[in-house]
């Protein structure tokens, strides 16, 4: 079955500290994406990577960081420097570029 | 990036047909329209897309003018079910927008 997991659905931390997501997909894709969904608003690029150990930063890059050691896995981390880092997060992943996304069922973050 | 402009909602009833604009005028030679729909809590999910004229497939069609400066996606028939927010996206490249997209709302 073929598919991209997020792992967890919901996710509580502190102010002050680093939170990693998961995402992981099996469909052998190229790209990869991660977006950043606030309520009531559309979907805003953080960051994507078209090939292993490539990426490159979205339109709200700033305080997450990613890696792309395997084809299989884009890991995103929310930093401290994150000024406002409780939101729904969407990880997704493509053929190439403009390709049909296909995305996993998102990870709702809380920090307080 | 083209810039895209959708109506911010619009209401129907089942059965009915639902047509959503999509205005952009600055697209590019080598951009594709494509449209998404977007449940509560859940990741899009790719519907149609296309380069010009029209396109069709078992759950849309995807009217483009010649001028290719606006698109319609048409969701026929609605059900209760097509409740949701659909996207308007242009572009040819890794980056794409998601704009605030438009809510349609089915009611019975």
């Amino acid at each position: 079955d073929g598919g991209i997991t997020q792992s967890p659905k919901y996710l509580f931390r502190k102010e002050g500290q680093n939170v990693t997501l998961s995402c992981e997909q099996n469909l052998n894709h190229d790209a990869m994406y991660w977006y950043r969904q606030d309520p009531g608003q559309g979907l805003r690029l953080i960051y994507y990577s078209q090939i292993v150990n490539d990426f490159q930063k979205g339109d709200i890059a700033e305080g997450y960081s990613v890696s792309r050691e395997k084809k299989e896995s884009f890991p995103l981390t929310v930093t401290s420097a994150q000024k406002n880092p409780t939101a729904f997060y969407l990880c997704a992943c493509a053929a190439g570029g403009n390709y049909e996304q296909y995305f996993g069922p998102g990870t709702r973050l809380t920090v307080t | 990036l083209a810039k895209t402009t959708q109506p911010i909602s619009m209401d129907s009833y089942e059965g009915q047909e639902v047509n959503i604009t999509c205005s952009h005028n600055n697209i590019a030679t080598n951009d594709y329209i494509t449209w998404y729909q977007q449940f509560p809590s859940q990741g899009p999910r790719f519907i149609i897309q296309g380069y010009k004229t029209k396109v069709t497939n078992e759950v849309a069609s995807l009217f483009i003018p010649a001028d290719r400066k606006s698109s319609t996606l048409s969701l026929p028939r609605v059900s209760l079910s097509d409740t949701a927010v659909y996207y308007c996206l242009v572009g040819n490249d890794y980056k794409l927008s998601f704009g605030a997209g438009t809510t349609v709302t089915v009611r019975a």
